[in-house]
């Protein structure tokens, strides 16, 4: 079996502050996604990746960057926090083709607090 | 564009009742669906999926879905459920042949002892 990490598990920053998450894979999946999660919200997908070095952009791009050099990881860039923003930062991947297409597998998540 | 609605946000059951959680996409072609779980703090499980054949899947832990063509609908039911399958249920489509996959507003299971 496979792992997905995201780091750090926890991220308090500053309003205005350019803040990165990171997330690697074993998978070898060729598909990464960015979902943020807000408080008893559902998932609303920010970035996607079919492939290494290639980025989609999701409904909640606006205010976000993702970076994808490496097939095995995925980061996703807050530009400039906002105060008093509080959710969760999850990572998943897919593959393309076979029996597990269309599973997503998520890492635990990054909980993002901006004072 | 592919839209999933999950109209309970709350539901409450005793532990040994039957549930169903109830899932309804909008969208007109060939699509994936699937239901995750996500226990509090951690990241979202998968639990089955649907694509075409029986309209009634199993999935991990005695859950079921059946997909309804007719009521656009892919609702997920237990039998008899236990205090550990309190969590959020997550529903969630894929178009067939694309990548992106939207998820549903979720829906929190309690199961009272």
């Amino acid at each position: 079996g496979g792992i997905i990490t995201q780091t750090p598990k926890f991220l308090i920053g500053q309003e205005g502050q350019k803040l990165t998450l990171k997330c690697q894979q074993n998978f070898n999946h060729d598909t990464m996604y960015w979902y943020r999660q807000d408080s008893g919200k559902g998932l609303r997908l920010i970035y996607y990746s079919i492939t290494e070095n290639d980025l989609q952009k999701g409904d909640l791009s606006e205010g976000y960057d993702a970076s994808r050099e490496k097939k095995s990881s995925f980061s996703l860039t807050v530009t400039s926090a906002q105060k008093n923003e509080m959710a969760v930062f999850l990572c998943a991947s897919s593959i393309v083709r076979g029996g597990s297409q269309n599973t997503l597998y998520f890492g635990a998540g990054t909980r993002l607090s901006v004072l | 564009t592919q839209t999933v609605s999950q109209s309970d946000a709350h539901v409450t059951v005793f532990e040994g009742d039957s549930v169903e959680l109830r899932c309804n996409y909008s969208y007109g072609g060939s699509i994936y669906l699937s239901w995750y779980i996500q226990h509090h703090g951690r990241g979202l499980q998968f639990l089955l999926k649907y694509y075409s054949g029986n309209p009634v899947v199993q999935g991990v832990n005695g859950f079921e879905a059946e997909f309804s063509k007719s009521d656009s609908s892919f609702h997920l039911r237990k039998a008899s459920v236990h205090w550990s399958d309190s969590a959020v249920y997550f529903c969630a489509v894929r178009r067939t042949g694309g990548y992106k996959v939207v998820f549903g507003s979720g829906t929190r299971l309690l199961v009272s002892p």
